[in-house]
């Protein structure tokens, strides 16, 4: 079975302060896709970030970085002097290519709130 | 930029009443997709296409139909519309490799009263 867990349902920070998003992942296909999306107030998903599950290369995107463990099963999200522009519900996904049709799961989402 | 576009923002239909909600994108993706988000349940798959006329079940199909006549178009049908089918509703879109990311319209606010 397929399946995606953000432990996190909210999580509260000040501005200015780091934040990791946990994402972790349940699979047994050997070949799958990890995605994060955010979704703003105005409620577009925004694609921000995929994974191959060959390719365990952190990355870093300006404010925001990813760390892929297969070890572990976690796709975390951090991002690093949060602003306020940053309060969104957030969404790990998971796309198996052999089994469940390549269907994308996502995670129940972690909502942030950056104060200022 | 890729465009996904919802023909409503949000809509109040009366129960039984048969809803169409319409999704257009233009970017030419082969795959087209039908989510609702509820709180705390995510994002869940109502039905997807991977092909013009093409259809597949999601994970809860049950109380609704689709329909793609032409590549670029998706609709999502309401037969008979049911309290429970109060949700968002969000079309995504992709190309047909399995790795690209779906681009996701801003989402139809269904009331049905």
């Amino acid at each position: 079975a397929q399946k995606v867990t953000q432990a996190q349902t909210e999580i509260s920070v000040v501005e200015k302060e780091d934040v990791t998003l946990d994402c972790v992942y349940e699979t047994r296909d050997t070949t799958y896709y990890l995605f994060w999306y955010k979704q703003p107030p105005s409620g577009e998903l925004v694609f921000l970030i995929r994974r191959n599950s060959f390719d365990e290369q952190n990355e870093i995107s300006g404010r925001y970085s990813w760390n892929f463990q297969k070890s572990t099963s976690s796709f975390n999200f951090t991002i690093t002097a949060s602003q306020v522009v940053d309060s969104a519900v957030y969404f790990c996904a998971l796309r198996a290519i052999l089994s469940n049709t390549g269907k994308l799961i996502f995670g129940q989402g972690t909502t942030l709130q950056v104060k200022p | 930029d890729v465009k996904v576009t919802q023909s409503s923002r949000y809509l109040v239909k009366r129960t039984g009443e048969k809803v169409f909600l319409e999704c257009v994108q233009d970017m030419d993706h082969e795959n087209m997709f039908w989510y609702r988000q509820d709180p705390g349940l995510g994002l869940r798959l109502i039905y997807f296409s991977y092909d013009v006329k093409m259809k597949e079940k999601g994970d809860i199909p049950e109380g609704y139909s689709v329909s793609r006549e032409k590549k670029e178009r998706f609709s999502l049908i309401l037969e008979s519309a049911s309290t429970n089918q109060t949700s968002m509703y969000l079309c995504a879109s992709s190309f047909r490799p399995q790795g690209s990311p779906l681009h996701f319209g801003n989402g139809t606010r269904l009331t049905v009263t």
